[in-house]
Protein backbone atom coordinates (compact mmCIF):
# COMPACT_ATOMS: atom_id res chain seq x y z
CA UNK A 1 0.00 0.00 0.00
CA UNK A 2 1.33 3.63 -0.95
CA UNK A 3 2.33 5.64 2.10
CA UNK A 4 3.12 9.47 2.15
CA UNK A 5 4.22 10.20 5.86
CA UNK A 6 4.84 13.90 6.58
CA UNK A 7 6.37 15.57 9.16
CA UNK A 8 8.10 19.09 10.77
CA UNK A 9 4.87 21.13 11.12
CA UNK A 10 5.12 23.35 14.07
CA UNK A 11 4.03 26.49 15.45
CA UNK A 12 6.76 29.53 14.37
CA UNK A 13 6.78 33.15 14.33
CA UNK A 14 5.95 35.30 11.31
CA UNK A 15 9.19 35.70 9.32
CA UNK A 16 10.58 32.54 10.50
CA UNK A 17 11.63 29.33 8.80
CA UNK A 18 10.43 25.93 8.52
CA UNK A 19 11.46 23.10 6.82
CA UNK A 20 8.56 20.33 5.90
CA UNK A 21 9.40 16.68 5.03
CA UNK A 22 7.74 14.06 3.41
CA UNK A 23 8.46 10.00 2.82
CA UNK A 24 7.40 8.50 0.35
CA UNK A 25 6.84 3.69 0.18
CA UNK A 26 5.50 0.97 -1.44
CA UNK A 27 5.65 2.74 -4.90
CA UNK A 28 8.48 3.97 -7.43
CA UNK A 29 9.39 7.09 -5.61
CA UNK A 30 12.46 8.15 -7.99
CA UNK A 31 10.15 7.85 -11.08
CA UNK A 32 7.11 10.36 -9.89
CA UNK A 33 6.36 13.88 -9.66
CA UNK A 34 5.43 14.75 -6.19
CA UNK A 35 3.25 17.97 -4.81
CA UNK A 36 2.71 19.57 -1.83
CA UNK A 37 -1.03 21.20 -1.47
CA UNK A 38 -2.24 23.01 1.73
CA UNK A 39 -5.78 23.27 3.68
CA UNK A 40 -6.92 25.58 6.20
CA UNK A 41 -8.68 23.60 8.46
CA UNK A 42 -12.20 23.87 7.63
CA UNK A 43 -11.58 25.39 4.39
CA UNK A 44 -10.42 24.53 0.93
CA UNK A 45 -7.22 23.23 -1.08
CA UNK A 46 -4.63 25.09 -2.04
CA UNK A 47 -2.34 23.66 -4.43
CA UNK A 48 1.23 25.21 -3.49
CA UNK A 49 3.88 23.55 -5.51
CA UNK A 50 5.11 20.80 -7.60
CA UNK A 51 8.15 18.92 -8.54
CA UNK A 52 9.03 16.61 -10.72
CA UNK A 53 11.15 13.13 -10.63
CA UNK A 54 14.19 13.96 -10.88
CA UNK A 55 13.81 17.65 -9.11
CA UNK A 56 15.00 19.64 -12.52
CA UNK A 57 11.79 21.10 -12.85
CA UNK A 58 10.04 23.20 -10.02
CA UNK A 59 6.81 24.98 -9.81
CA UNK A 60 5.11 27.20 -7.50
CA UNK A 61 1.49 28.91 -6.49
CA UNK A 62 2.19 32.97 -6.56
CA UNK A 63 1.46 33.09 -3.21
CA UNK A 64 4.51 31.24 -2.14
CA UNK A 65 7.01 32.01 -4.92
CA UNK A 66 10.20 33.22 -3.76
CA UNK A 67 9.90 32.13 -0.29
CA UNK A 68 9.05 28.36 -0.67
CA UNK A 69 11.62 25.78 -2.54
CA UNK A 70 10.45 22.53 -2.92
CA UNK A 71 12.97 19.96 -2.93
CA UNK A 72 13.75 15.96 -3.27
CA UNK A 73 16.37 13.59 -2.10
CA UNK A 74 15.31 9.76 -4.32
CA UNK A 75 18.22 8.34 -2.43
CA UNK A 76 16.03 8.62 0.99
CA UNK A 77 12.27 8.73 -1.00
CA UNK A 78 12.37 11.98 0.31
CA UNK A 79 10.17 15.28 -0.75
CA UNK A 80 10.68 18.53 1.09
CA UNK A 81 9.65 21.72 1.08
CA UNK A 82 11.64 24.69 2.91
CA UNK A 83 9.28 27.45 3.69
CA UNK A 84 11.30 31.00 4.59
CA UNK A 85 9.30 34.22 5.82
CA UNK A 86 6.22 32.78 7.00
CA UNK A 87 3.57 34.47 7.20
CA UNK A 88 0.00 33.76 9.15
CA UNK A 89 -2.00 33.29 6.37
CA UNK A 90 0.55 30.16 5.21
CA UNK A 91 -1.27 28.60 8.54
CA UNK A 92 -1.97 25.25 7.46
CA UNK A 93 -2.20 21.62 7.47
CA UNK A 94 0.68 20.76 4.51
CA UNK A 95 -0.40 17.47 2.42
CA UNK A 96 2.37 16.47 -0.03
CA UNK A 97 0.97 13.93 -2.42
CA UNK A 98 1.65 11.88 -5.96
CA UNK A 99 1.21 13.20 -9.56
CA UNK A 100 -0.32 10.17 -11.16
CA UNK A 101 -0.30 11.09 -14.36
CA UNK A 102 0.97 12.62 -16.21
CA UNK A 103 3.60 10.27 -14.68
CA UNK A 104 6.91 11.69 -13.33
CA UNK A 105 5.69 15.60 -14.30
CA UNK A 106 5.47 18.22 -11.25
CA UNK A 107 1.63 18.39 -11.84
CA UNK A 108 -1.07 16.17 -13.04
CA UNK A 109 -3.48 14.12 -10.81
CA UNK A 110 -2.86 13.82 -7.69
CA UNK A 111 -3.59 9.99 -6.98
CA UNK A 112 -2.13 9.19 -3.35
CA UNK A 113 -2.42 11.82 -0.34
CA UNK A 114 -0.27 11.58 3.41
CA UNK A 115 -2.27 13.20 6.04
CA UNK A 116 -0.87 16.03 6.25
CA UNK A 117 1.52 18.14 8.76
CA UNK A 118 -0.11 21.66 10.53
CA UNK A 119 2.05 24.88 10.31
CA UNK A 120 1.14 27.18 12.71
CA UNK A 121 2.00 30.73 12.28
CA UNK A 122 1.35 32.94 15.02
CA UNK A 123 3.33 35.25 17.46
CA UNK B 1 -3.84 32.01 -14.11
CA UNK B 2 -6.71 30.14 -15.05
CA UNK B 3 -9.29 30.47 -12.19
CA UNK B 4 -11.89 27.42 -11.40
CA UNK B 5 -15.19 28.16 -10.33
CA UNK B 6 -17.46 25.39 -8.74
CA UNK B 7 -21.69 25.52 -8.40
CA UNK B 8 -23.22 25.62 -5.99
CA UNK B 9 -21.06 25.96 -3.16
CA UNK B 10 -23.24 23.49 -0.76
CA UNK B 11 -26.48 21.16 -1.95
CA UNK B 12 -28.67 19.35 0.31
CA UNK B 13 -30.50 16.00 -1.45
CA UNK B 14 -32.06 12.91 -0.36
CA UNK B 15 -30.84 8.94 -0.50
CA UNK B 16 -31.54 8.00 -4.28
CA UNK B 17 -31.47 11.33 -5.60
CA UNK B 18 -29.29 12.33 -8.43
CA UNK B 19 -26.81 15.26 -7.69
CA UNK B 20 -25.03 17.17 -10.38
CA UNK B 21 -21.99 19.60 -9.53
CA UNK B 22 -20.70 21.92 -12.15
CA UNK B 23 -17.33 23.25 -12.64
CA UNK B 24 -15.83 26.10 -14.82
CA UNK B 25 -12.74 27.05 -15.72
CA UNK B 26 -11.81 30.52 -16.84
CA UNK B 27 -9.89 29.65 -20.11
CA UNK B 28 -9.80 26.06 -21.76
CA UNK B 29 -8.18 23.34 -20.21
CA UNK B 30 -9.59 20.76 -22.77
CA UNK B 31 -10.03 17.59 -21.03
CA UNK B 32 -7.44 18.22 -18.03
CA UNK B 33 -9.92 18.21 -15.12
CA UNK B 34 -9.32 15.75 -12.31
CA UNK B 35 -12.79 15.31 -9.37
CA UNK B 36 -11.79 14.96 -5.76
CA UNK B 37 -13.84 13.62 -2.98
CA UNK B 38 -13.09 14.97 0.78
CA UNK B 39 -14.86 13.15 3.37
CA UNK B 40 -15.07 15.01 6.84
CA UNK B 41 -12.19 14.26 8.50
CA UNK B 42 -10.20 12.72 5.79
CA UNK B 43 -7.97 13.04 3.00
CA UNK B 44 -8.99 14.05 -1.01
CA UNK B 45 -9.53 10.78 -2.86
CA UNK B 46 -9.26 11.43 -6.61
CA UNK B 47 -12.72 9.84 -8.13
CA UNK B 48 -12.05 10.97 -11.66
CA UNK B 49 -9.65 12.56 -14.04
CA UNK B 50 -9.46 12.97 -18.01
CA UNK B 51 -13.04 14.97 -16.71
CA UNK B 52 -15.04 11.80 -17.40
CA UNK B 53 -12.49 8.40 -16.39
CA UNK B 54 -13.33 6.76 -13.24
CA UNK B 55 -10.17 6.61 -10.83
CA UNK B 56 -10.01 2.45 -10.19
CA UNK B 57 -12.44 1.19 -7.68
CA UNK B 58 -14.95 4.47 -7.98
CA UNK B 59 -18.45 3.32 -7.48
CA UNK B 60 -20.04 3.66 -11.06
CA UNK B 61 -22.73 5.96 -9.57
CA UNK B 62 -20.22 8.65 -10.07
CA UNK B 63 -19.56 10.20 -13.66
CA UNK B 64 -17.80 13.04 -15.55
CA UNK B 65 -18.24 14.79 -18.27
CA UNK B 66 -17.17 18.44 -20.50
CA UNK B 67 -14.15 19.34 -22.11
CA UNK B 68 -12.78 22.95 -22.13
CA UNK B 69 -14.52 25.46 -19.90
CA UNK B 70 -17.70 23.93 -18.55
CA UNK B 71 -17.84 20.53 -16.57
CA UNK B 72 -20.02 18.75 -14.59
CA UNK B 73 -19.94 15.74 -11.75
CA UNK B 74 -22.75 13.66 -11.69
CA UNK B 75 -23.85 11.17 -8.78
CA UNK B 76 -26.43 9.38 -10.38
CA UNK B 77 -28.04 8.02 -6.60
CA UNK B 78 -26.79 9.43 -4.02
CA UNK B 79 -25.79 7.35 -0.83
CA UNK B 80 -25.29 7.96 2.73
CA UNK B 81 -21.41 7.65 2.43
CA UNK B 82 -21.26 10.27 -0.59
CA UNK B 83 -21.92 12.92 2.07
CA UNK B 84 -18.24 14.98 1.64
CA UNK B 85 -17.17 18.13 0.33
CA UNK B 86 -16.23 17.71 -3.97
CA UNK B 87 -13.20 19.64 -5.66
CA UNK B 88 -12.56 20.10 -9.32
CA UNK B 89 -8.33 20.60 -9.92
CA UNK B 90 -7.42 21.47 -13.78
CA UNK B 91 -4.01 19.91 -14.51
CA UNK B 92 -2.85 20.70 -18.10
CA UNK B 93 -0.06 22.50 -16.30
CA UNK B 94 0.62 24.65 -13.19
CA UNK B 95 -0.54 26.53 -10.92
CA UNK B 96 -2.73 23.57 -10.44
CA UNK B 97 -6.29 25.22 -9.23
CA UNK B 98 -8.84 23.96 -7.40
CA UNK B 99 -12.06 24.77 -7.35
CA UNK B 100 -13.68 26.33 -3.96
CA UNK B 101 -15.54 23.10 -3.33
CA UNK B 102 -19.05 21.99 -3.10
CA UNK B 103 -20.82 20.74 0.35
CA UNK B 104 -23.11 17.50 -0.33
CA UNK B 105 -25.42 16.66 2.70
CA UNK B 106 -28.21 14.40 2.93
CA UNK B 107 -31.60 15.77 3.72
Amino acid sequence: EVQLVESGGGVVRPGGSLRLSCVGSEFNFDDSGMTWVRQVPGKGLEWVSGINWNGGRTVYADSVKGRFTISRDNAKNSLYLHMNSLRAEDTALYHCAKVGTPRGYSYGTLEYWGQGTLVTVSS
Amino acid sequence: DIQMTQSPSSLSASVGDRVTITCRASQDISNYLAWYQQKPGKVPKLLIYGASTLQSGVPSRFSGSGSGTDFTLTISSLQPEDVATYYCQKYNSAPQTFGQGTKVEIK
